[in-house]
């Protein structure tokens, strides 16, 4: 398997700041996620990020909102951008290893 | 796109055994996973389907019918620490995101004893 840790894990904004939550991988990995889950709710793909190339957003969300970096194979980036309360949730990075995918901690996010 | 339906919450007695279904429908499927996820925490993995059949590990067993579109989580001899939701979630890969999972909203699953 592999360990993903993530930094910070926790912490509360004020609206229309930014902040840029980093994903740390103990092995070096193709495939990096983003992951959003709201109070009560479920996962939600955010975005893949692979290394060497753009990231991949899916549907309903934007790069100008969630600006992704992947600069090598074990560390990537998400930030959250211009803040508002919806955005408050729980951000998982996730790493596919062998055929396997595994989550982070996860960063939980109050914007006030 | 892809539609995964699972129970919202379902109850069991400590000792029992609980089955929690997933029904899933995806154009490009490639492999179903069974997460559980404690409040407060990040999920963890339990379990990978990719052919049909039954994977049996330890008290948890996993089930999978392709042509059905329809898959199982068995966990046995329940235990209190089994309180926790259990998430069903498929591979697709025609979705954009290429091997990225898409999660069903997950059944909470209470143990009483």
């Amino acid at each position: 398997s592999a360990v993903i840790s993530q930094k910070p894990s926790r912490d509360i904004c004020q609206r229309g700041t930014s902040l840029t939550i980093q994903c740390q991988v103990d092995s070096q990995v193709t495939m990096m996620f983003w992951y959003r889950q709201q109070p009560g709710q479920s996962l939600t793909l955010i975005a893949t990020a692979n290394q060497g190339s753009e990231a991949t957003y899916e549907s309903g969300f934007v790069i100008d909102k969630f600006p992704i970096s992947r600069p090598n194979l074990t560390f990537s980036t998400l930030t959250v951008s211009n803040m508002s309360p919806e955005d408050s949730s729980i951000y998982l990075c996730s790493v596919q290893f062998t055929d396997t995918q595994y989550f982070g901690p996860g960063t939980r996010l109050t914007v006030l | 796109g892809q539609n995964i339906d699972q129970p919202t919450e379902m109850t069991a007695t400590e000792g029992a055994i609980v089955q929690i279904n997933c029904t899933y429908q995806t154009s490009g499927f490639n492999g179903l996973f069974w997460y559980q996820q404690h409040a407060g925490e990040a999920p963890t993995f339990l379990s990978y389907n990719v052919l049909d059949g039954l994977e049996e590990k330890g008290r948890f067993s996993s089930f999978l019918s392709r042509s059905k579109g329809y898959s199982y989580l068995l966990l046995k001899e329940l235990q209190m620490k089994d309180s926790a939701s259990y998430l069903c979630a498929v591979r697709d890969r025609t979705n954009q995101a290429g091997t990225a999972l898409i999660f069903g909203k997950g059944t909470t699953l209470s143990v009483s004893s």
